[in-house]
Order: structure tokens, then sequence, then C-alpha cells
């Protein structure tokens, strides 16, 4: 099945740093990823859909300014949480998708902020 | 708003036992998934349902799917510890929207 490769897989940092979180597509092309946020015993919340090549679209409520998210090549999207802190603390999950392929998830990333 | 509830939120059950969960949707799709959640990891895809009536089956989880009723079930079948997670369906719309979770302990 579909690969996708979520970098890193745990950060730990101080307050008022940016942190950037990689997803790639290992085995296709992705022409739509999708950006979740979820807390701890909660569901899944989406954040952001981003296109290849053009700008995210945000979900009500998630600061565009805040979380940065780039989305370059159709294997590769990005979000930055920039000047992180303790409220941002979640587990952050990718996942991309085609027109053919349903979403396939990467294996999240857990940041914690001090 | 697609909104998508699933029922119950909680449960524990020994093991041996059946059970079924429920997810509930408010709108109309054609497409809904079944996902575990393991403490600490991503989502692992169990049940893709594609069409009304769809019924799929891995191991002791079946997955079903009614369109008209808008209802989907995962039924446990003889339940063992190893089923032990949190169990999420989703409903894809024009984005996916995730129901609230059922976690699961089963209790040896």
């Amino acid at each position: 099945g579909a690969v996708v490769s979520q970098h890193p897989s745990r950060v730990i940092c101080k307050s008022g740093t940016s942190v950037k979180i990689e997803c790639r597509s290992l085995d296709f092309q992705a022409t739509t990823m999708f950006w979740y946020r979820q807390f701890p015993k909660q569901s899944l919340m989406l954040m952001a859909t981003s296109n290849e090549g053009s700008k995210a679209t945000y979900e009500q409520g998630v600061e565009k300014d805040k979380f940065l998210i780039n989305h370059a090549s159709l294997t590769l999207s990005t979000l930055t949480v920039t000047s992180a802190h303790p409220e941002d603390s979640s587990f952050y999950i990718c996942s991309a998708a085609n027109g053919e392929q349903p979403q396939h998830f990467g294996d999240g990333t857990r940041l914690s902020i001090l | 708003e697609l909104k998508v509830e699933q029922n119950p939120l909680f449960l524990s059950m020994q093991e041996g036992k059946n059970y079924t969960i429920y997810c509930n949707y408010s709108t109309t799709s054609d497409r809904l998934y079944w996902y575990r959640q393991d403490p600490g990891k991503s989502l692992e895809s169990l049940f893709v349902l594609l069409s009304n009536g769809a019924v799929k089956q891995e191991g002791r989880l079946m997955a079903s799917l009614d369109t008209k009723a808008r209802l989907s079930t995962l039924h446990i079948t003889a339940a063992v510890h190893d089923l032990s997670a949190t169990y999420f369906c989703a409903v894809a719309g024009n984005q996916f929207y995730f129901g609230t979770g059922t976690s699961l302990t089963v209790i040896p």
C-alpha cells in the first residue's frame, strides 16, 4: 500500500521556537495533503488542506500565520509551527491523497513545547 | 457541515464477548472508512466501505454500511486483548470528517 512518511516523530522544544514537520508521499504523487491535529483522547481535527502549487486552505479557527503550510511538490508538504507555545503541544498527523488514492496517513508527530 | 457521531465513546468488555460500535453521519456520503489508533500512534486503515449494503470482514472485525440510514457499524466478535485501541470512523465529503472515536478496552 501507499506509504506516507512523516518526520520527525517526536519534537520537544522551548517556547518561542519554530518547528517544521515534513510529510512525504513515498510511492505516489499527492495532489492534496491534509494536516490534522489531535489532542489527547480526542478525535482528529482538520487544520488545513494543501494542494500542490497553491495556497493552503485553513479550517475556521486555525491561524494561518502561526501554522505555515507549504506544498511545493507532489511528494512533499511541510507544516511549520511558528513561535510555538505550550498550548500548541499536540499530535500532528498528515495525510496524502490524489484523485485515485484515498487518504494515506503519516505516522504522526508528537510536539511538546516546554 | 457533515457531522459524524460514534457510539459508544468508551467501551470496556471481556475477552470472548461480542459488541457493536455505531457510526452515524448527517449527510449523504458514498465512502466510509474505519481506522484503528493505538496509543501514541497514527491511524491504521481497517476498512473502506464504498456502497450501500457493503460488508467487509477482517479477522474478528466486521464493518457494514447502510447509506440510507446513514449508519455504519463495526462489529467485534469474540474480542481479544489485542483489539484494545481507539476506533474511528470517517466519512468522505469534500474533506474527511472523523467520528468522535470509540476507546475500546478488552479485559482478559
